[in-house]
């Protein structure tokens, strides 16, 4: 079974630091892997989906890698701020299921 | 606009007191899924459909039901809730394709049984 795994499960920066959040899973045979925000109390919002044959994507200051061979994942965010505070999740999708991490919870600080 | 909507959004019921919740999307999506978000646990899936009719058990289907009878609708039946069912529960959706099926959520269903 797909085991996800988030490090670190909380991160507190200052506002305008660049950040890196991390992904691990145990499966490679994945068709992709998005990463999500979720505000308190809040659904889930998609922020990247990388295919399997991708290695990055990128959308404004976030861009995320994919290591399939290794089963790791990376969200940069650059420039960080206040308004980015919230958890982010990571999903693995094996094709008819998907598997979540537990999140990392940040926080930016003005 | 393109959404996931779900329904109620708060539910306080009692032990064994059946319940639904439903789900409803309008993006002519193949594959709907039920979640369930618990501290600590993060999100796991409960029960999925690949298209109408078509359902099967996710990791936690134990006292779920679900169907899927229309394309836009996928109920989460609760037959006898017990209090290890207050959760918070999540609908999503997407397409059925070659590797950029995005998932799209609904707002969450906060669930409490007494």
């Amino acid at each position: 079974k797909q085991e996800v795994t988030q490090i670190p499960a909380a991160l507190s920066v200052p506002e305008g630091e660049n950040l890196v959040l991390n992904c691990s899973f145990t499966d490679s045979a994945i068709y992709n892997l998005q990463w999500f925000r979720q505000d308190p109390g809040k659904g889930l919002t998609s922020l990247l989906l990388i295919q399997s044959s991708q290695r990055e994507q990128t959308s404004g200051r976030l861009n995320a890698s994919l290591d399939k061979s290794s089963g790791r994942s990376t969200l940069y965010i650059a420039a960080s701020q206040p308004g980015d505070s919230a958890t982010y999740l990571c999903a693995v999708n094996t094709g008819n299921q998907f598997y979540f991490g537990t999140g990392t919870s940040l926080t930016v600080i003005p | 606009e393109a959404q996931v909507t779900q329904n109620p959004r708060y539910l306080i019921t009692v032990t064994g007191k059946k319940l639904t919740v439903t789900c409803s999307q309008n993006m002519n999506h193949e594959y709907m899924s039920w979640y369930r978000q618990d501290p600590g646990l993060g999100l796991r899936q409960i029960y999925y459909s690949m298209n109408v009719e078509v359902t099967d058990k996710g990791d936690v289907p134990e006292g779920y039901k679900v169907s899927r009878k229309e394309k836009r609708n996928f109920p989460l039946i609760l037959e006898s809730p017990s209090p290890n069912q207050t959760s918070l529960y999540f609908c999503a959706s997407c397409k059925v394709s070659s590797g950029a099926n995005v998932l799209t959520f609904g707002a969450g269903s906060r669930l409490t049984v007494l």
